[in-house]
């Protein structure tokens, strides 16, 4: 498959566990935020969303926090399971530009 | 539905020829991003388009263009390549305009520029 970066920071877990991404974002002007999955030889895939006035949203199993008091955004997953192995960005959007600004990528490794 | 799909999926040029990339939407979606993804600067905006129109443009020099086709397909040509213009190229489509809402990403085209 298709390698999608070779100096990501990267998380390694077991399966079962939670495990909790991290982003740090660069615009306080920023107003809508979303994470992506990338699997090998995919294209990102939506997972959720945030509105600046929101803290938290959950999904299925994963949830997301907004700080912005310090900019930073986080991706929790609970129960993480080997098929949820991927590069994980954030995707930033400052409002009236409509240009998303991605982070740089996280790699989530879950061992069996 | 189906959902964006991209062509070639793998493409090999030498520097100083150019290329056409193909992007096909989601039915109903009027935008489509184009993104370049490297190791070293990760996923960066080219270009959307939305109903034929450039709505918003990345930090890349003009070599790099692209239009829309009024059934919303799109097309990128990156024109003189150079070494450093090997990447994954993605296209996203959105109902909206791409920094609104949800994207749909295509696999990709990989570009080999030798």
């Amino acid at each position: 498959g298709e390698s999608v970066g070779l100096h990501l920071p990267t998380l390694s877990v077991q399966e079962g566990d939670n495990s909790i991404i991290n982003c740090a974002y660069s615009n306080s002007a920023s107003d809508y935020f979303i994470w992506y999955k990338q699997e090998s030889g995919k294209g990102p895939q939506f997972i959720i969303d945030i509105r600046s006035n929101m803290d938290k949203r959950q999904g299925q199993r994963v949830t997301v926090l907004l700080n912005k008091t310090v900019k930073h955004l986080s991706l929790q997953i609970a129960a993480t399971q080997p098929g949820d192995s991927a590069v994980y960005f954030c995707a930033e959007n400052t409002g009236g530009s409509y240009i998303p600004t991605f982070g740089r990528g996280t790699s989530l490794i879950v061992h069996p | 539905k189906a959902g964006v799909t991209q062509t070639p999926r793998y493409l090999i040029k030498t520097r100083g020829q150019q290329v056409t990339l193909s992007c096909s939407p989601i039915s109903g979606h009027r935008s489509v991003s184009w993104y370049q993804q490297t190791p070293g600067q990760g996923l960066q905006f080219l270009f959307e388009y939305f109903s034929e129109t450039q709505r918003n443009k990345g930090n890349f020099p003009g070599r790099f263009s692209g239009r829309q086709f009024s059934n919303s397909r799109s097309e990128m040509n990156v024109s003189t390549l150079e070494l450093g213009d090997s990447a994954l190229y993605l296209c996203a489509s959105s109902l909206g305009l791409a920094g609104g809402g949800e994207q749909f990403f295509g696999p990709g085209t990989r570009l080999t520029v030798l």
